[in-house]
């Protein structure tokens, strides 16, 4: 069974950091590309960053490029996202999905990030 | 402001067909295919459609995805209670080089 496992959420002030993991099973992690994706409180859903199946590119939504940095430990089969200078505006439930276009895509349950002081 | 647009809502009664519309342009729907999925209250969204018309095992043969020049289309027939939900088209931009939400609908059975 494929499962996808957000952690690392929580509260945190602006301009705080904070590290979301996303632990991956149930299939051949290294042989996707993987993506976070978020939605803020009753807001729709906002794609943020993807990378490579070797992590030798990345991509980013331009709301969070310079300060979110994504990766991953495909020994691991670990997703990762460090975000930087965070904003009330990051406030959301972040998401890992392992595509979000393809004939099999799964989703985490999310881990919930608060921004505010 | 999403670079996908789509209506705030739609509805219709158990039984009808109702269709839902994602409006993009020439660098995204226009060049890449179009996926939908369905986000039913608490929970992670779920994949509906994928490569415009594709759907996965396991999604009933009652949705089904259309596109048209730099529009796509999300049908839904023989429409259930079960089917109250928040739909989302999403595509590659080009342009932006990153994946493209739809602002999403509000999909109500009366």
């Amino acid at each position: 069974e494929v499962q996808l496992v957000e952690s690392g959420g929580g509260l945190v002030q602006p301009g705080g950091s904070l590290r979301l993991s996303c632990a991956a099973s149930g299939f051949t992690f290294s042989n996707h590309w993987m993506h976070w994706v978020r939605q803020a409180p009753g807001k729709g859903l906002v794609w943020v960053s993807n990378i490579k199946t070797d992590g030798s590119r990345t991509n980013y939504a331009g709301s969070v490029k310079g300060r979110f940095t994504i990766s991953r430990d495909n020994a691991k089969s670990t997703l990762y996202l460090q975000m930087n200078s965070l904003r009330a505006e990051d406030t959301a439930v972040y998401y890992c999905t392992n595509g979000l276009s393809s004939s099999s895509v799964n989703w985490g349950r999310g881990t919930l990030v608060t921004v505010s002081s | 402001q999403s670079v996908l647009t789509q209506p705030p809502s739609a509805s219709g009664t158990p039984g009808q067909r109702v269709a839902i519309s994602c409006s993009g342009s020439s660098s995204n729907i226009g060049s890449n295919g179009v996926a939908w999925y369905q986000q039913l209250p608490g929970t992670a969204p779920k994949l509906l459609i994928h490569g415009d018309t594709q759907r996965p095992s396991g999604v009933p043969d009652r949705f089904s995805g259309s596109k048209s020049g730099t529009s796509a289309s999300l049908a839904i027939s023989g429409l259930q209670s079960e089917d109250e939900a928040d739909y989302y088209c999403v595509t590659w931009d080009d342009s932006l080089n990153g994946w493209v939400f739809g602002g999403g609908t509000k999909l109500t059975v009366l």
